[in-house]
């Protein structure tokens, strides 16, 4: 079964900062890993998408990487704003079985930059 | 383009009363799914499925009943509410396996 962790489970950071967050997965027989951006009492908002053939997706600020072999992906996200703050999910496409393409979800980084 | 919708944002019930929370598409996906997020939990899948008229049962599907009978609707039933139901319900759909994943803005519902 696959169980996805993510570390840290809070981050707090001066605005400006480039921060790292790190999300493993168990199983390495993924489609694809996606990550999400979820504001307070809001919707899942699609960050990326990694598909499991690549090593890097990058969208402005914002690059994650994936190495399928030890089950990790990093989201990378370059001089930090105020208005990045928002809980960060990682979630993984498990492939072969009864796959149906849910997906499996980390419990989730709170961030908070502060001005 | 709406992407995924939800109806309704809130509600909240009483112990043993029904009600249905709809879902609606315009991407022409294939697959859609609903999830309960909550506290401490995260997200769980509730029921899914892979195109119409079609349905099954994910991890917590207890208490719940679901129907595709057009593509771009995915209801969720509740037939007899209980305390333990009060979550967020996020609805979600995918073209295949392979794209992204697009969720709806949550109902958030509570049963006193």
């Amino acid at each position: 079964k696959q169980e996805v962790t993510q570390i840290p489970a809070a981050l707090s950071v001066p605005e400006g900062e480039n921060l790292v967050l790190n999300c493993s997965f168990t199983d390495s027989a993924i489609y694809n890993l996606q990550w999400f951006r979820q504001d307070p009492g809001k919707g899942l908002t699609s960050l990326l998408l990694i598909q499991s053939s690549q090593r890097e997706q990058t969208s402005g600020r914002l690059n994650a990487s994936l190495d399928k072999s030890s089950g990790r992906s990093t989201l990378y996200i370059a001089a930090s704003q105020p208005g990045d703050s928002a809980t960060y999910l990682c979630a993984a496409t498990t492939a072969g079985g009864t796959s149906y393409g849910k997906l499996t979800f980390g419990q989730g980084t709170i961030l908070t930059v502060h001005p | 383009n709406a992407g995924v919708t939800q109806t309704p944002k809130f509600r909240v019930l009483k112990t043993g009363q029904s009600m249905t929370l709809l879902c609606a598409q315009d991407m022409n996906h294939e697959y859609m799914y609903w999830y309960r997020q909550d506290p401490g939990m995260g997200l769980r899948l509730i029921h899914y499925s892979v195109g119409e008229g079609t349905t099954a049962k994910g991890e917590v599907p207890d208490g719940y009943n679901v129907s595709r009978l057009k593509k771009q609707n995915f209801l969720l039933g509740l037939e007899s509410a209980a305390p333990s139901q009060t979550s967020v319900y996020f609805c979600a759909s995918r073209w295949d396996r392979i794209h992204e994943q697009y969720f709806g803005p949550g109902t958030r519902l509570t049963v006193t």
